[in-house]
């Protein structure tokens, strides 16, 4: 069946610019999480929805990152007036329930030059 | 604040060597640890995991034990091959029980 999809897979933007991130979970996955991936950081969460409750933004690095999941399924990422440090790959996952028992499936990721 | 720590790479084998690629962690509680893999040009796809304390994941030959005493996850493998070359990276339950802390990613590149 189908994975979890991104778009776009690469965007280059110019600094402060606006960008849009957008990821489609697994059809009746309920959870969806955003990750960052930088050079040599790893992978950093940053925001993560579980159905209908209050999205757990505590990763979220500045007031310019937000997220929306509309309809309990798509959702988008977006950066307001990029910055040169946003520059990274974005990654999206779903999983069945917000429970680490259930195996987080990731997306091929969106990579974002802010040049 | 929770962490994870994985040695940092590039790892080089020969093919059938054997390997150990260490992580260690820090959180309150009893986190669920996991290992994922990245090949070349993929997404991160699950490895294995283990939920509890002395547990032992394990997929494709590769094995990691949950230990508390150490408070590590180390993955091990046998003998490897040329496909296991990747990014490889370990992760823990974050606080809120929900998204997973990873660490750097180590890469392994395996030659014949």
């Amino acid at each position: 069946g189908a994975g979890v999809s991104q778009s776009p897979s690469n965007k280059v933007t110019e600094k402060g610019k606006d960008v849009e991130l957008r990821c489609d979970p697994i059809s009746g996955h309920t959870a969806l999480y955003w990750y960052r991936q930088s050079l040599g950081q790893g992978l950093e969460f940053l925001i993560y929805f579980q159905g209908n409750s209050a999205p757990d933004k505590s990763g979220l690095p500045s007031d310019r990152f937000s997220a929306e999941r509309t309809g309990g399924s798509v959702s988008t990422l977006t950066i307001q007036r990029t910055q040169q440090e946003d520059s990274a790959v974005y990654l999206c996952a779903s999983s069945f329930r917000g429970a680490l028992l259930f195996e987080q499936y990731f997306g091929p990721g969106t990579r974002l030059t802010v040049t | 604040g929770n962490s994870v720590t994985q040695m940092e790479g590039p790892v080089t084998l020969s093919e059938e060597a054997f390997l150990t690629i260490n992580c260690t962690y820090t959180a309150t509680g009893y986190p669920s640890l996991f290992w994922y893999v990245q090949y070349p040009g993929e997404g991160l796809q699950l490895l294995l995991k283990a939920t509890k304390a002395d547990d032992k994941g394990s997929n494709k030959g590769f094995e990691a034990t949950y230990r508390k005493e150490t408070t590590s996850f180390h993955l091990e493998k046998g003998s490897v091959q040329v496909s296991d070359s990747a990014v490889y990276f370990c992760a823990s339950g974050g606080q809120a029980g929900t998204a997973l802390i990873f660490g750097k990613g180590t890469t392994l590149s395996v030659s014949s």
